[in-house]
């Protein structure tokens, strides 16, 4: 697609239910991320996908926190028992890798997470 | 570990006039990218302009320029001319250029809020 696609844009979930966060990044970029943006904060990231590597998960917060990228393309950030210190905005990037990635990450417009 | 400072948690600048935003960094890499993002109250994040450790020149794209000062290990984001489609959340952020995997991610400063005053 044009750009890096997530959805929903805005969800509001019960404490202790799980959410699922999608992610359909720009067609060709081999490498994918999310972070997460607390209010009136930095970002701070969770999980990176490359190609067919096995995903960088030493950022995800607790083990509550998952996510798969299927056949290199969709990926799916999954939040189990949440609490209310899950509330945030969650984003998606992706880019190309290695030497192709001299500009930085895409990314797409979150999708803002409130846990009450 | 990489880390990016940002210590101006906001900013007030006039409009038509200049504004620079600080950024300073710590990396023990050889080669990296640094770069500026913008993000406006809608909440996406808008790529800006790069910055490559060996690049000897400094960037420039339209309004905006990267005064890099890499024995300072600083990168402020100097915007000319300011709008008030400026007003926004900027974020100075870095990368190791060599390697991919968690090693290469953008780590992000924590931002300035810049408002533009008409």
């Amino acid at each position: 697609g044009a750009g890096v696609s997530q959805s929903p844009s805005n969800k509001v979930t019960e404490k202790g239910k799980d959410v699922e966060l999608r992610c359909d990044p720009i067609s060709g970029h081999t490498a994918l991320y999310w972070y997460r943006q607390s209010l009136g904060q930095g970002l701070e990231f969770l999980i990176y996908f490359q190609g067919n590597s096995a995903p960088d998960k030493s950022g995800l917060p607790s083990d509550r926190f998952s996510a798969e990228r299927t056949g290199g393309s969709v990926s799916t950030l999954t939040i189990q028992r949440t609490q209310q210190e899950d509330s945030a905005v969650y984003l998606c990037a992706s880019s190309f890798s290695g030497s192709q990635n001299l500009y930085g990450y895409t990314f797409g417009s979150g999708t803002r997470l409130t846990v009450v | 570990a990489q880390k990016i400072t940002q210590t101006q948690p906001g900013m007030f600048v006039q409009e038509k006039e200049a504004v620079t935003l600080d950024c300073t960094y710590d990396t023990s890499d050889q080669s990296y990218g640094l770069f500026w993002y913008k993000q406006p109250s809608s909440g996406e994040m808008i790529f800006l302009i790069y910055q490559g450790s060996y690049d000897e020149q400094n960037a420039t794209e339209g309004r905006y320029s990267l005064n890099f000062q890499k024995a300072r290990k600083s990168a402020n984001l100097v915007i000319s001319a300011s709008q008030l489609g400026d007003s926004a959340m900027y974020f100075c952020a870095m990368r190791g250029l060599n390697y991919g995997g968690s090693q290469g991610n953008l780590i992000f400063g924590k931002g300035t809020k810049l408002s533009v005053k008409p």
